[in-house]
C-alpha cells in the first residue's frame, strides 16, 4: 500500500499564531492531495485539496503547499482559533485508481 | 442536505454475533466506501463500490461483506464478530466515475466494540 506519513504526531500552538502541519508520500505517481480534518467523535471533515500541477492553494484561512521534489505536503492555518483544535490528516491519490491513502494524524492544540 | 449518515453510532457485539452498519449519502454520490479507523493508525479501506451494482475489496476487507442496496445506500455486514474487529467505522461517498477531482465526504462514525 501507499505510506503517508506525518512529521509530527502533536502540535500545539498559542491562539492567534500561525499552524503548520506537514505530511510525507512516497508515490510520485499520486496526483491529488486532500486535507482533513477531524474533531474528537466526528467524521473527517474536507479542509481544502490541491492538484499535483500546482504548487499552492489557499483557502479561507488555510493554505496547502506541495513540493513535489521531495514528496512534502504542508497545510498552514493562519491565526489559529480554539475551534482549529483537531486531528489533521493527509491523503493521497494515486493516478492509477481511485483509492484514497490517508496518513496518521497530527493532533493540533490550540492553547487559548 | 444530510451528507452521509450511519447508523447506528454505537455497538456493542459479543464475539460471534453479527450485525449491519447501515449508510447513505443524499448527493446523488455515484462511489461509496467504508473505512475503519484504530488508534495510532490511518483510515484504512475495508470496501468500496465504485458504483451502483459494483464493489471490491480495499486494504482490509477479511470478515466483512457489503452491499451497495442501490444508489444511495451502502451498508458494511460483519458475519461472526471478533474483537480485532473492535474499531471505529466510517463510511464515505464521493462523485466517483472518472471525476478528476474526486473528493470524498464522510460520515460521522460507528464506534464498534465486540467482546
Amino acid at each position: 500500500g501507499e505510506s503517508v506519513g506525518l512529521h509530527l504526531p502533536t502540535l500545539s500552538v498559542q491562539e492567534g499564531d500561525n499552524s503548520i502541519i506537514n505530511c510525507a508520500y512516497s508515490n510520485s505517481a499520486s496526483d491529488y492531495f486532500i486535507w482533513y480534518k477531524q474533531e474528537s467523535g466526528k467524521g473527517p471533515q474536507f479542509i481544502i485539496d490541491i492538484r499535483s500541477n500546482m504548487d499552492k492553494r489557499q483557502g479561507q484561512r488555510v493554505t496547502v503547499l506541495l513540493n513535489k521534489t521531495v514528496k512534502h505536503l504542508s497545510l498552514q492555518i493562519a491565526a489559529t482559533q480554539p475551534g482549529d483544535s483537531a486531528v489533521y490528516f493527509c491523503a493521497e491519490v494515486p493516478n492509477t485508481g481511485n483509492q484514497f491513502y490517508f496518513g496518521t494524524g497530527t493532533s493540533l492544540t490550540v492553547i487559548p | 442536505n444530510a451528507g452521509v449518515t450511519q447508523t447506528p453510532k454505537f455497538q456493542v457485539l459479543k464475539t460471534g454475533q453479527s450485525m449491519t452498519l447501515q449508510c447513505a449519502q443524499d448527493m446523488n454520490h455515484n462511489s461509496m466506501y467504508w473505512y475503519r479507523q484504530d488508534p495510532g493508525m490511518g483510515l484504512r479501506l475495508i470496501y468500496y463500490s465504485a458504483s451502483e451494482g459494483t464493489t471490491d475489496k480495499g486494504e482490509v476487507p477479511n470478515g466483512y461483506n457489503v452491499s451497495r442496496l442501490n444508489k444511495r445506500e451502502f451498508s458494511l455486514r460483519l458475519e461472526s464478530a471478533a474483537p480485532s474487529q473492535t474499531s471505529v467505522y466510517f463510511c464515505a461517498s464521493s462523485e466517483g466515475l472518472g471525476v478528476k477531482v474526486d473528493t470524498q465526504y464522510f460520515g460521522p462514525g460507528t464506534r464498534l466494540t465486540v467482546l
